[in-house]
């Protein structure tokens, strides 16, 4: 069974630049969870989707966004990146929106922004 | 909302030794606590979970606590092997049913 897939695996954009994040899940799996990884604060969540509706949403600004397809794979956009946005991008994949469901990770995005 | 701390930041053991990892939540309503671990260039892997039901779980050579009362859960590594080399992520569900990571540890074992 493959595992979680996310497209790029490396990115290096400019400050003020839009970029969006894709993440293929696990077949079967309808529920996908965003999380921002970085040195200082270890994994902090963005959103978790599941059969295409935002079901949870962590502390990042509205520059922060994404969506769920039919197929459940997902995207993220960040618009009008700032340095701090420089971090690696964690797509996670479970069978149900309850948390109980293991999430499974794919290897992430990592991002640049100069 | 949940608040999940861990400490160490870092931990270096002997090859062979154990290894005692600790994490405390805030939340008394949180009733899932799985630890994750991730290694290099590679996203984090479920390697252990606990529900607030039980105190105690083992899985070879890894075993998880959890002390409801004083809001604090355990990773216990024994007979450590360079390949446990790796970050470790405790994580804990809220009332809000979403996972709250700590920072990680850093767990070095010296050949």
């Amino acid at each position: 069974k493959a595992g979680v897939t996310q497209t790029p695996r490396y990115l290096i954009k400019t400050r003020g630049q839009q970029v969006t994040l894709s993440c293929s899940p696990i077949s079967g799996h309808r529920s996908v969870s965003w999380y921002q990884q970085t040195p200082g604060q270890g994994l902090q969540f963005l959103f978790e989707y599941f059969s295409e509706t935002q079901r949870n949403k962590g502390n990042f600004p509205g520059r922060f966004s994404g969506r769920q397809f039919s197929n459940s794979r997902s995207e993220m956009n960040v618009s009008t990146l700032e340095l701090g946005d420089s971090a690696l991008y964690l797509c996670a994949s479970s069978l149900g929106s309850n948390s109980y469901n293991e999430q499974f990770f794919g290897p992430g995005t990592r991002l640049t922004v100069l | 909302g949940e608040n999940v701390e861990q400490h160490p930041s870092t931990l270096s053991v002997q090859e062979g030794d154990s290894a005692v990892i600790k994490c405390t939540y805030s939340d008394s309503a949180s009733n899932y606590f799985p630890w994750y671990k991730q290694e290099l260039g590679k996203g984090p892997q479920l390697i252990i979970d606990i529900r607030s039901n039980v105190g105690e779980k083992k899985d070879q050579r890894i075993a998880v606590t959890l002390n409801k009362t004083a809001k604090h859960f355990s990773l216990h590594i024994t007979e450590t092997q360079p390949e446990d080399s790796a970050v470790y992520f405790c994580a804990a569900t809220g009332a809000n049913s979403k996972l709250t990571f700590g920072k990680g540890i850093t767990l070095s074992v010296r050949p």
